[in-house]
């Protein structure tokens, strides 16, 4: 069974351009989540989907951050227009289990984003 | 509110002696405990977790954990190191109380082991 996977692994741009990062998580998994570690610091949580839905995106930093998830598949998290702050590895991780929240997130490798 | 501490960043240790990283967590209610490790130029790897029964828990590579619930504690220990387990480790909590539809991790900090040959 592949895993949650990201593309791209690493993104480099300058400062006021866009990124879109994606993650295709496992398949059959409902429950799709967005995480950030800036600066070595703690991993972060930003949003998290049911499905196609936003279930909860209470993590997201600003509007220059959009997630989407059509058709319940792929995500992709845009950033525009990117700040030097927003630096860092952006992880995405899937579940399965969408009633007992005692499912365990399974992260893919993460997309490491240099914004100079 | 949900947190979980790390109290080290950085844990050094002989190859073949037992290893322990630390982790104390606060939530409101009952909590969900996670560990997960990184291996350079990986992504995060699930180990183990506790939910609820048994407070010492085994998962992956001989890792075990254990829940203490009067410390608020879930260190991660290995009875003997291998060089291969050095990586970052990262300890999560998800409280149960307030989940509803929330289902976010909260992370620790981080620590990074090195096991010495």
């Amino acid at each position: 069974e592949a895993g949650v996977t990201q593309f791209p692994s690493h993104s480099v741009i300058e400062k006021g351009q866009t990124v879109t990062l994606r993650c295709d998580p496992i398949s059959g998994h409902d429950n799709l989540y967005w995480y950030r570690r800036v600066m070595g610091k703690e991993i972060k949580f930003l949003l998290h989907f049911v499905k196609e839905s936003k279930q909860d995106e209470s993590g997201m930093p600003n509007n220059r951050f959009l997630a989407e998830r059509t058709g319940g598949t792929y995500s992709t998290l845009k950033v525009q227009p990117a700040e030097l702050e927003d630096s860092g590895v952006y992880f995405c991780a899937s579940s399965q289990d969408r009633s007992s929240g005692r499912d365990t997130q399974y992260f893919g490798p993460g997309t490491r984003l240099t914004v100079l | 509110a949900q947190s979980v501490a790390q109290p080290e960043d950085q844990v050094n240790v002989a190859e073949g002696n037992p290893l322990t990283v630390k982790c104390t967590y606060s939530v409101s209610g009952n909590p969900y405990l996670f560990w997960y490790v990184q291996y350079p130029n990986r992504g995060l790897q699930f180990l183990l977790k506790y939910i609820t029964g048994d407070n010492l828990v085994k998962g992956s590579y001989g890792f075990e954990a254990e829940f203490n619930k009067s410390q608020t504690s879930f260190h991660l220990k290995k009875p003997s190191a291998l060089v291969s387990d050095s990586a970052l480790y990262f300890c999560a909590v998800r409280d149960f109380i307030s989940s509803g539809s929330a289902r976010q991790l909260t992370f620790g900090s981080g620590t990074q082991l090195t096991v010495l040959p």
